[in-house]
């Protein structure tokens, strides 16, 4: 059981280029959330999904997309990508978030120059 | 609008003396709320969980928060503290009924000296 992972780890892209960031989960939780992380702010939602084929806007979606095409992974892309957009995304996935709380990854830190 | 106010960004305390995170929140919902603590770059673990049941809420490592509605107030506290306990820790707050965002605090760091 490994839980929620996020591929990669680590990422250095140009202003303008593209990335897929990867989230699995094996636990078969309905809900999937991504997050950015910036220092003095948190953690504050992109985009989060509460079922397979569904998505929904978080609090700060402009600049990415996602798709959950199947339960278990959830990915975030970037389609042209900014220094602004420079962070640390986690991943969560949770059963009932309400009750339970969601289990996070380690993290994607992303360096775009 | 739900919100979470972390009072302290940064708390220092001895190893021994006891803890005390301050966390204040605004929901217009009979709120879920959460402490999560972060190590230096490591993932979010959950620390505890309050829905609605006991109000003194236990979690893990020795921690503990009780929720006082009057204060609208989710204090995180530990009897004493640990060189281990240095960490970041998050206040959060379900965003809605049916709970499927979370709102984060901004943090606090808490340093431990021996």
């Amino acid at each position: 059981n490994a839980g929620v992972t996020q591929t990669p780890k680590f990422r250095v892209l140009k202003t303008g280029q593209s990335m897929t960031l990867l989230c699995a989960q094996d636990m078969n939780h309905e809900y999937m959330y991504w997050y950015r992380q910036d220092p003095g702010m948190g953690l504050r939602l992109i985009h989060y999904s509460v079922g397979e084929g569904t998505t929904a806007k978080g609090e700060v979606p402009d600049g990415y997309n996602v798709s959950r095409l199947k339960k278990q992974n959830f990915l975030l892309g970037l389609e042209s990508a900014a220094p602004s957009q420079t962070s640390v995304y986690f991943c969560a996935s949770s059963y009932t978030p309400r009750a339970v709380g969601q289990y996070f990854g380690p993290g994607t830190r992303l360096t775009v120059t | 609008a739900q919100s979470v106010t972390q009072l302290d960004s940064h708390v220092s305390v001895s190893e021994g003396t006891p803890v005390l995170l301050r966390c204040n929140y605004s929901s217009s919902y009979s709120p879920s709320l959460f402490w999560y603590v972060q190590h230096p770059n490591k993932g979010l673990q959950l620390l505890l969980k309050y829905t609605s049941a006991a109000t003194l809420v236990k979690g893990i490592n020795g921690f503990e928060a009780e929720f006082k509605k009057s204060e609208t107030s989710f204090h995180l506290t530990k009897p004493s503290a640990h060189m281990s306990d240095a960490a970041e820790y998050f206040c959060v707050v379900s965003d809605n009924q049916a709970g499927t965002a979370l709102i984060f605090g901004k943090g606090t760091t808490l340093s431990v000296s021996s």
